[in-house]
């Protein structure tokens, strides 16, 4: 069950540090996202890109930033203004014409 | 604004028993419900999806009704077996399809 990689499957962070979750995927999806999960409270969109070079913000978008210079890679860099960071990090992404979306195995991120 | 209330939080029945998690979208806008099945530590699985032109779609033991006019959809999972316990998540679609919103999440347990 591939297509989607995320990587890496855990990660640390300390004070002050940005880190840059990896997702690259080869289904050739036009369409890209980042979800952050927390218990009780469902998925919560960060980023989503439609295409190369364009991307808009989620409802969480605060102390994250992303870049999409491939259509094949999506990453998200976790940023030192993010005061909360400890998550389970989702990335997505489906066809242009298709409702269906596919996830990675995700990135479990926590503080030091 | 994009919301999806998600009902119960947490689910408990007896192997065999039916169970049934409901929902709420507030865009009548959205024309996309998905299901996804959560197992501990592992990516979220599409199991089932409906269109706003349908009223009731089944793939085996699984259901799912939509009622657009009161804006609410439902997830029925018939003669559940243990391998069904997981966290169900649903979703509707919002801006055109672009975004996926989700509720919080059903955590299922299937009692043998």
């Amino acid at each position: 069950d591939g297509g989607i990689t995320q990587s890496p499957k855990y990660l640390f962070r300390k004070e002050g540090q940005n880190v840059t979750l990896s997702c690259e995927q080869n289904l050739n999806h036009d369409a890209m996202y980042w979800y952050r999960q927390d218990p009780g409270q469902g998925l919560r969109l960060i980023y989503y890109s439609q295409i190369v070079n364009d991307f808009q913000k989620g409802d969480i978008a605060e102390g994250y930033s992303v870049s999409r210079e491939k259509k094949e890679s999506f990453p998200l860099t976790v940023t030192s203004a993010q005061k909360n960071p400890t998550a389970f990090y989702l990335c997505a992404s489906k066809a242009g014409n298709n409702e269906k979306l596919f996830f990675g195995s995700g990135t479990q991120l926590s503080v030091l | 604004g994009e919301n999806v209330e998600q009902h119960p939080s947490t689910l408990s029945v007896q192997e065999g028993d039916s169970a049934v998690i409901k929902c709420t979208y507030s865009d009548s806008a959205s024309n996309y419900f998905p299901w996804y099945k959560q197992e501990l530590g592992k990516r979220p699985q599409l199991i089932i999806d409906i269109r706003s032109n349908v009223g009731e779609k089944k793939d085996q033991r699984i259901a799912v009704t939509l009622n657009k006019t009161a804006k609410h959809f439902s997830l029925h999972i018939t003669e559940t077996q243990p391998e069904d316990s997981a966290v169900y998540f649903c979703a509707a679609s919002y801006e055109y399809g672009n975004k996926l919103v989700f509720g919080a999440g059903t955590i299922l347990r299937v009692k043998s």
